[in-house]
């Protein structure tokens, strides 16, 4: 089992552009999550999805949106890119919804230039 | 609102000393604890939560309601301790709040030899 698995691993965006991050949760999962984590603090919820609908949302604007398919797969997308929005993106399962045993992937880091 | 806090952003101490890592919590419901670690080169991972009861690598850590403080504590430090650890609460089994988890900014532990 590999886990969680994200991509791109690293990725350098200009300001305005707009990003895609994707992720796989780990087998068996069927919920998933994405945090935001800046240089030197803690992850930052963004949202989950579950059934294939976004089930909470955290304290981030509109230009976040996110995705889960059928697979359980799931995207961040982050339009219009701020230099704030560089940050290690996080990707998370877990087996039920209202489980907090996270099973967290290695992240994908955007810098936006 | 949800917020959790670390005070100590490092701690440094010797093999074989004990080590206690503060984290103090609001929230106006029933929260779960959680600690989360990650060590170098390795992806964010569940150390332990409130619920389990658990020692897990010599560690415990004990929900005071009064305090509202969730302490991680190990009576003997090892070299392979020192890593980043993250305390972090959700709502307690309210399965429509999902696993919303609230992360506070994180505690850098250095264990010397």
């Amino acid at each position: 089992d590999a886990g969680v698995t994200q991509s791109p691993t690293h990725l350098i965006k200009t300001r305005g552009q707009q990003v895609t991050l994707r992720c796989s949760p780990k087998s068996g999962h069927d919920t998933v999550s994405w945090y935001q984590q800046a240089l030197g603090q803690g992850p930052q919820f963004i949202f989950q999805y579950y059934e294939e609908e976004e089930r909470q949302r955290g304290n981030f604007p509109d230009r976040f949106s996110g995705h889960q398919f059928p697979n359980y797969s799931s995207e961040l997308n982050v339009n219009a890119l701020l230099l704030g929005d560089s940050a290690l993106y996080l990707c998370a399962s877990s087996l039920k919804l209202a489980d907090g045993e996270l099973f967290f992937g290695e992240g994908s880091r955007l810098t936006v230039l | 609102a949800q917020r959790v806090t670390q005070p100590e952003k490092l701690l440094s101490v010797f093999k074989g000393a004990p080590v206690e890592l503060k984290c103090n919590y609001s929230y106006s419901g029933s929260p779960e604890l959680f600690w989360y670690v990650q060590y170098s080169r390795q992806r964010l991972q569940l150390l332990l939560r409130h619920i389990s009861r658990e020692s897990i690598k010599g560690f415990t850590a004990d929900l005071n309601k009064g305090e509202t403080s969730f302490h991680l504590k190990k009576p003997f430090a090892q070299e392979e301790d020192s890593a980043m650890y993250y305390c972090a609460l959700s709502p307690l089994m309210i399965k429509a709040a999902g696993n919303k988890l609230t992360f506070g900014g994180g505690t850098r532990v250095l264990v010397k030899p």
